[in-house]
């Protein structure tokens, strides 16, 4: 059964660059949400997919945008890179809108180290 | 709005031994679940423990258990027999809780635990 899984694993951009990253959520798994880890700090939310549509957004600027495949695959974009943009980027599958269900797990993939110089 | 609290940027514990992590929250929610992951250095956050905000008994799982205060906003890791391969960083994180959705999570800073010989 495989997991969460992010490509590329390592990025390294300019400011100003563009940059996409991938994720593919755990098999079965239909949602996806994408959190951003800067050094030393505690993940934080950027937004979440479901359906194809995004269903909750953090605070981060529309600089940073997603995409939601039907096969529950996701993008994410990140325009006119800042200094302030390199980070971890995780990406996270649950099963949403599960019936009757509360506790919906999210398993987290090995993430995205990106470097902007 | 939910907010956590990690106040303790590190840990130290001899291996066999039990140690405790702390984790307080705020949220205005009414019902929410309350979770520690462990990130070891790869990166990849990995889930440990789950504690329902109506759950009346602490969760356990296997040498991982929840100390939940309800009334404190209080909700602490413990490590019976800590092991050398637990040294990594512990997040504690929450969210609402609402039936049939994965819902952002919100996490604290961490607490990085080392394990000693």
């Amino acid at each position: 059964d495989a997991g969460v899984t992010q490509s590329p694993t390592h990025l390294i951009k300019t400011r100003g660059q563009q940059v996409t990253l991938r994720c593919s959520p755990k098999s079965g798994h239909d949602t996806v949400s994408w959190y951003q880890q800067a050094l030393g700090q505690g993940p934080q939310f950027i937004f979440q997919y479901y359906e194809e549509e995004e269903r909750q957004r953090g605070n981060f600027p529309d600089r940073f945008s997603g995409h939601q495949f039907p096969n529950y695959s996701s993008e994410l974009n990140v325009n006119a890179l800042l200094l302030g943009d390199s980070a971890l980027y995780l990406c996270a599958s649950s099963l949403g809108l599960a019936a009757g269900s509360s506790y919906n797990e999210q398993f987290f993939g090995p993430g995205t180290r990106l470097t902007v110089l | 709005a939910q907010k956590i609290t990690q106040t303790q940027p590190g840990m130290f514990v001899q291996e066999k031994e039990a140690v405790t992590l702390d984790c307080t929250y705020d949220t205005s929610d009414q019902s929410y679940g309350l979770f520690w992951y462990k990130q070891p250095s790869s990166g990849e956050m990995i889930f440990l423990i789950y504690q329902g905000s109506y759950d009346e008994q602490n969760a356990t799982e296997g040498r991982y258990s929840l100390n939940f205060q309800k009334a404190r906003k209080s909700a602490n890791l413990v490590i019976s027999a800590s092991q050398l391969g637990d040294s990594a960083m512990y997040f504690c994180a929450m969210r609402a809780l609402v039936t049939g959705t994965a819902s952002k999570l919100t996490f604290g800073t961490g607490t990085r635990l080392q394990v000693t010989l």
